[in-house]
C-alpha cells in the first residue's frame, strides 16, 4: 500500500524567501507524480506532473524534482509572495487503476 | 474546473437516508475517482471507474456504492448515510496517459 509523507507539515516565512516542500512515499512503482495547491474550502489545483521518467518539471516560480528510486519529490517555490499561501499537496499514481494517494500536505503561511 | 462538475455543491441530510452524488464530466476521460477528505485522514480514494460500467472499491469503500452507466457520469450513493460520512467528496478524472487528474469543486455532506 502506498504511503506518502510531506515535511514540514506547516511552513509560515516572510515574502520573498525561497521554501522547499519535502514528499516521500513508500511505493517507487509510479506512473506520475503530481503535486496540487489546495485554498481554504476550495477544491485542488494541479500545479505540476513529473512523469516517472522524468527528473523535474517547471513552471514559472514553481519547480518539482522526482528521485523515483529512493522515492522522493521536492517542490520549490521561488521568491514566495502572500497569494502562494495555502495548502500543498504531493500525489504519486501508482496501480492498475493509477489512483492517487495523498499526503497530509504541507499548510504554507507567506507573511507580507 | 473546467469540463468536470459535481451535484449538488452542499447537502444536509439526515441519519438512514439514502444520498446521491453526481460527477460529470466534458473530457471523455476514461477513469473518474470518489475521494473523500476530512480533517486529519487526509484525501482518501473511496470508489473508481475505469468505464463504463466498470467500476472497483477504494480505501474506504464500506457504506458507499458507486455507478457508472455512460462515460460522463459517475454517481455515488451513500445507502444509509451515517453523520461519520459527513466530509467533503471529490470528484476526479483521468485519461490514464500522460495529463495527470482534473478535481472538481467538491460537494460538502453534512449528516445530521
Amino acid at each position: 500500500k502506498q504511503e506518502v509523507t510531506q515535511i514540514p507539515a506547516a511552513l509560515s516565512v516572510p515574502e520573498g524567501e525561497n521554501l522547499v516542500l519535502n514528499c516521500s512515499f513508500t511505493d517507487s512503482a509510479i506512473y506520475n507524480l503530481q503535486w496540487f495547491r489546495q485554498d481554504p474550502g476550495k477544491g485542488l489545483t494541479s500545479l505540476l506532473l513529473i512523469q516517472s521518467s522524468q527528473r523535474e518539471q517547471t513552471s514559472g516560480r514553481l519547480n518539482a524534482s522526482l528521485d523515483k528510486s529512493s522515492g522522493r519529490s521536492t517542490l520549490y517555490i521561488a521568491a514566495s509572495q502572500p497569494g502562494d499561501s495555502a495548502t500543498y499537496l504531493c500525489a504519486p499514481e501508482t496501480g492498475s487503476a493509477r489512483q492517487l494517494t495523498f499526503g497530509s500536505g504541507t499548510q504554507l503561511t507567506v507573511l507580507p | 474546473d473546467a469540463g468536470i462538475t459535481q451535484s449538488p455543491r452542499h447537502k444536509v441530510t439526515e441519519t438512514g437516508t439514502p444520498v446521491t452524488l453526481r460527477c460529470h464530466q466534458t473530457e471523455n476521460h476514461r477513469y473518474m475517482y470518489w475521494y473523500r477528505q476530512d480533517p486529519g485522514h487526509g484525501l482518501r480514494l473511496i470508489h473508481y471507474s475505469y468505464g463504463v460500467k466498470d467500476t472497483d472499491k477504494g480505501e474506504v469503500s464500506d457504506g458507499y456504492s458507486v455507478s457508472r452507466s455512460k462515460t460522463e457520469d459517475f454517481l455515488l450513493t451513500l445507502e444509509s448515510a451515517t453523520s461519520s460520512q459527513t466530509s467533503v467528496y471529490f470528484c476526479a478524472i483521468s485519461d490514464g496517459t500522460q495529463v495527470g487528474y482534473t478535481f472538481g469543486s467538491g460537494t460538502r455532506l453534512t449528516v445530521v
